[in-house]
């Protein structure tokens, strides 16, 4: 069963305009979430994380939001480049377990 | 920033052989290190997870004696696949986390092909 999802498998954007990326969560006892970027043939790069005890994160270009009634989180990048272009993942973990959706691919448009 | 090594990147071995990957963190102390596999336009597969000094615990369906994970200090973990297939091939990701930091950090993975 699959405690997070990322439902939709890619997205594109035009270059300058706001990427959102979404993910859901089955479990409450979440308490933190992350988001990872990864390009093809490489490891995951951590991005931006959150408490579950917070409503956003904001580092630079990238912002966190979560909503925990909703049991949703979402990753804005803004203005998006083509250098974003990758796969996102979104991660939830509660102690030693980690469990990571199946990636949204974001193609930013020049 | 807390970096991660694999090694070696990419490896091409025979069928029956086994192969050794490394996995360091490199600035930091890793009290438990992950396992990943990925398959091409896959998510990422939690293959185990080793804690410095005692046993790795599988994920269902891993079996453990032929992906040996040793987690023998802080700062190393090595996954050996031993008696390699073609299916095999794949991605291997490791990430290391620090004692109370909730992040994973990855490494840049290798690719094991089985011929």
């Amino acid at each position: 069963d699959q405690q997070v999802k990322q439902n939709s498998p890619s997205l594109s954007v035009q270059e300058g305009r706001i990427s959102i990326l979404n993910c859901d969560y089955t479990n409450s006892m979440f308490d933190y979430f992350l988001w990872y970027k990864k390009y093809p043939a490489e490891g995951p790069t951590f991005l931006i994380s959150i408490s579950s005890i917070k409503d956003k994160n904001e580092d630079g270009r990238f912002t966190v939001f979560l909503n925990k009634s909703a049991k949703h989180l979402s990753l804005h990048i803004v203005p998006s480049q083509p250098g974003d272009s990758a796969v996102y993942f979104c991660a939830a973990s509660t102690g030693n377990q980690f469990y990571f959706g199946t990636g949204t691919s974001l193609t930013v448009i020049p | 920033g807390a970096v991660v090594s694999q090694h070696p990147s990419r490896v091409i071995c025979k069928s029956g052989t086994s192969v050794k990957i490394e996995c360091r963190s490199l600035d930091f102390q890793a009290t438990t290190m992950f396992w990943y596999r990925q398959f091409p336009k896959q998510s990422l597969m939690l293959m185990a997870t080793s804690n410095e000094g005692s046993k790795a615990t599988y994920e269902q369906g891993v079996e453990k004696d032929k992906f040996l994970i040793n987690h023998a200090s802080l700062t190393l973990s090595t996954l050996t696949v031993t008696s390699a297939h073609p299916e095999d091939s794949s991605f291997y990701i490791c990430s290391a986390r620090r004692d109370q930091v909730e992040t994973q950090y990855f490494g840049p993975g290798t690719r094991l092909l089985v011929l």
